[in-house]
């Protein structure tokens, strides 16, 4: 099946600093990719959508100046938290849907993300 | 409002089976998934139903009927590998997923 890939999967950083997540859709082009955070226990919360070529679309409450979100390529999606807060210690996946959309939608591997 | 209802939790025993049911309404239907999430790690596809009746996959089942808003995943000859989350997610009439809260499925000897 199609592969998604996250990098960095496991980021430590400090409070007040910058993050910056890739995702990458390996062996198709990925239309639409979608971010989410997951905190423990809980389910999947979608922050943002984005299409390559145009701005993100944010979920109503996540801060668009904060969570920083570039989809440059077919292939490419970055997530760059910025002044990073513990609070924002969580599990980031994402998700790429390819042209055949819905069905053609695939999880990348997730990025543990913990503000010290 | 859009909600999934799954149950928190649930407990069985290696060897047995057990159902796990998921209730919904949603702005439009397209289609309903189920996938499985152990933890520390990304969700990754089980099934998906989007016409009534039973799809089954080797050990794994799903059940779909849309006019009671109601699927399940039947997981049968339960391993202990089996322990992990499993979510529910509803294509909605805009293609969005809309998640469930996942339910966790402990697998006792």
């Amino acid at each position: 099946g199609a592969v998604v890939s996250q990098h960095p999967s496991r980021v430590i950083c400090k409070s007040g600093t910058s993050v910056k997540i890739e995702c990458r859709s390996l062996d198709f082009q990925a239309t639409t990719m979608f971010w989410y955070r997951q905190f423990p226990k809980q389910s999947l919360m979608l922050m943002a959508t984005s299409n390559e070529g145009s701005k993100a679309t944010y979920e109503q409450g996540v801060e668009k100046d904060k969570f920083l979100i570039n989809h440059a390529s077919l292939t490419l999606s970055t997530l760059t938290v910025t002044s990073a807060h513990p609070e924002d210690s969580s599990f980031y996946i994402c998700s790429a849907r390819g042209l055949a959309g819905v069905h053609e939608q695939y999880f990348g591997p997730g990025t543990r993300l913990t503000v010290t | 409002g859009q909600n999934i209802d799954q149950p928190t939790e649930m407990t069985a025993t290696e060897g047995a089976i057990v159902q796990i049911n998921c209730t919904y309404q949603t702005s439009g239907f397209n289609g309903l998934f189920w996938y499985q999430q152990h933890a520390g790690e990304a969700p990754t596809f089980l099934s998906y139903n989007v016409l009534d009746g039973l799809e089954e996959k080797g050990r794994f089942s799903s059940f779909l009927s849309r006019s009671k808003g109601y699927s399940y995943l039947l997981l049968k000859e339960l391993q202990m590998k089996d322990s992990a989350s499993y979510l529910c997610a509803v294509v909605d009439s805009n293609y969005q997923l809309i998640w469930g809260a996942g339910t966790k499925l402990i697998i006792k000897p």
